[in-house]
């Protein structure tokens, strides 16, 4: 099976930051790998598709990049809303949701 | 609107069943794959499993971690998705999310929208 680590785990930023967040695939995914927002209690929002292409209604500030095994993504000015867990996830090959293990955006 | 409402969760016994809906609105249900995703509380993200459409003949994949105690099912007719789980453990315990799989091409799919959720707590 895939593994995806991203890193950091955590992350504490100000408002106004630009905050990179890493995913690394254990093997090349082409660019199948998605991006998504989860706030406390709630469920997961589609930020990024297709490793780049932002998810309609997804603010501007929110990008995407990589292939094959390095992927980023990266808020350009951190809002106040933007703090959140942010997972990406692989979609090249069953088990079709592997998941990273998350990282937590917090304000500093 | 595009909605997913998931339903029937609540506690349950070790080696106790349990049955999760997932109702749809707003696009061509019968048309998408729907996947279930669940997460453990405090915990990450785990895909538990995929049905496809009738265009691919309804075939499910499921983790190995559930394979073999939990079955997907859906209902075209009634725009729902289900989850039979069976055997449960303290470990299945977790917030069980619905997610309509979005994306054409092959290998080109995410989860796009995602239920609210239904709490599932297996415990004596």
């Amino acid at each position: 099976d895939i593994q995806m680590t991203q890193s950091p785990s955590s992350l504490s930023a100000s408002v106004g930051d630009r905050v990179t967040i890493t995913c690394r695939a254990s093997q090349s995914i082409s660019s199948y790998l998605n991006w998504y927002q989860q706030k406390p209690g709630k469920a997961p929002k589609l930020l990024i598709y297709a490793a780049s292409s932002l998810q309609s209604g997804v603010p501007s500030r929110f990008s995407g990049s990589g292939s094959g095994t390095d992927f980023t993504l990266t808020i350009s000015s951190l809002q106040p809303e933007d703090f959140a867990t942010y997972y990406c996830q692989q979609s090249y090959s069953t088990p079709w949701g592997t998941f990273g293990q998350g990282t937590r955006l917090e304000i500093k | 609107e595009v909605q997913l409402v998931e339903s029937g969760g609540g506690l349950v016994q070790p080696g106790g069943s349990l049955r999760l809906s997932c109702a749809a609105s707003g696009f061509t249900f019968s048309d998408h794959y729907m996947d279930w995703v669940r997460q453990a509380p405090g915990k990450g993200l785990e895909w538990v499993g995929r049905t496809r459409n009738k265009a691919n003949s309804y075939t499910t994949e499921y983790a190995a971690s559930v394979k073999g105690r939990f079955t997907i099912s859906r209902d075209d007719s009634k725009n729902s998705l289900y989850l039979q789980m069976n055997s449960l453990k303290t470990e299945d315990t977790a917030v069980y999310y619905c997610a309509r799989v979005a994306g054409e091409l092959p290998g080109y799919n995410w989860f796009d929208p995602w239920g609210q959720g239904t709490l599932v707590t297996v415990s004596s």
